[in-house]
């Protein structure tokens, strides 16, 4: 009953430092997803992928890598964290529309850049 | 493109009062419609769902029905409980460059007193 597991929980950056939070989801699904949480925003959808070896930018990419090179896992990258990618970010995944429209969410990562 | 526009909160209510929460939306097409809940600490999940005009989600007390001709969703309770305090998304799902991205607004936190 794992569904959607995101590493680590929180995390503590200094400007300039690059870290990687990881995605991994045991629902054979077929889309991934990485968005951002922020007070009065909503979320944001950074990046995403409609299947292993395939990544798209969506609202806000700037700043962020990702790469799906297995169909589980979807790795989100910071190269040289700033104070403005201080947010919550959560993964999340789904099946393909029109056959499940529902994505299902990890429990979130905190990131803080200082 | 799309765009997902719900009120403001944080809205904060007695236990057993009736709940609204307004959602209006611009999408091109038919997208499905959705509520997602957001309790402290946790990742989102989905509340209800409709996926055409005229269709009503329901969960847990809570309904909502998909209005096309207003593009509205609003969100309703007869009688919210404590338990019910949490953040309340609603989203639309659309296919647009590929993936069923899902298109988010900013949220409305509840309150609920005894």
């Amino acid at each position: 009953n794992a569904g959607v597991t995101q590493t680590p929980k929180f995390r503590v950056l200094k400007t300039g430092q690059s870290m990687t939070l990881l995605c991994a989801q045991d629902m054979n699904h077929e889309y991934m997803y990485w968005y951002r949480q922020d007070p009065g925003m909503g979320l944001r959808l950074i990046h995403y992928s409609v299947g292993e070896g395939t990544t798209a930018k969506g609202e806000v990419p700037d700043g962020y890598n990702v790469s799906r090179l297995k169909k589980q896992n979807f790795l989100l990258g910071l190269e040289s964290a700033a104070p403005s990618q201080t947010s919550v970010y959560f993964c999340a995944s789904s099946y393909p529309f029109p056959d499940n429209t529902e994505a299902f969410f990890g429990q979130g990562t905190r990131l803080t850049v200082v | 493109g799309n765009s997902v526009t719900q009120m403001e909160g944080p809205v904060t209510l007695s236990e057993e009062a009736f709940l609204t929460i307004n959602c209006t939306y611009t999408a091109t097409g038919y997208p499905s419609l959705f509520w997602y809940v957001q309790y402290p600490g946790e990742g989102l999940q989905l509340l209800l769902k409709a996926t055409k005009a005229d269709d009503k989600g329901s969960n847990k007390g809570f309904e909502a029905t998909y209005r096309k001709e207003t593009t509205s969703f609003h969100l309703e309770k007869g009688s919210v409980q404590v338990s019910d305090s949490a953040v309340y998304f609603c989203a639309l799902s659309g296919v647009t460059g590929g993936g069923n991205k899902l298109t988010f607004g900013t949220g409305t936190q509840l309150k609920v007193e005894l």
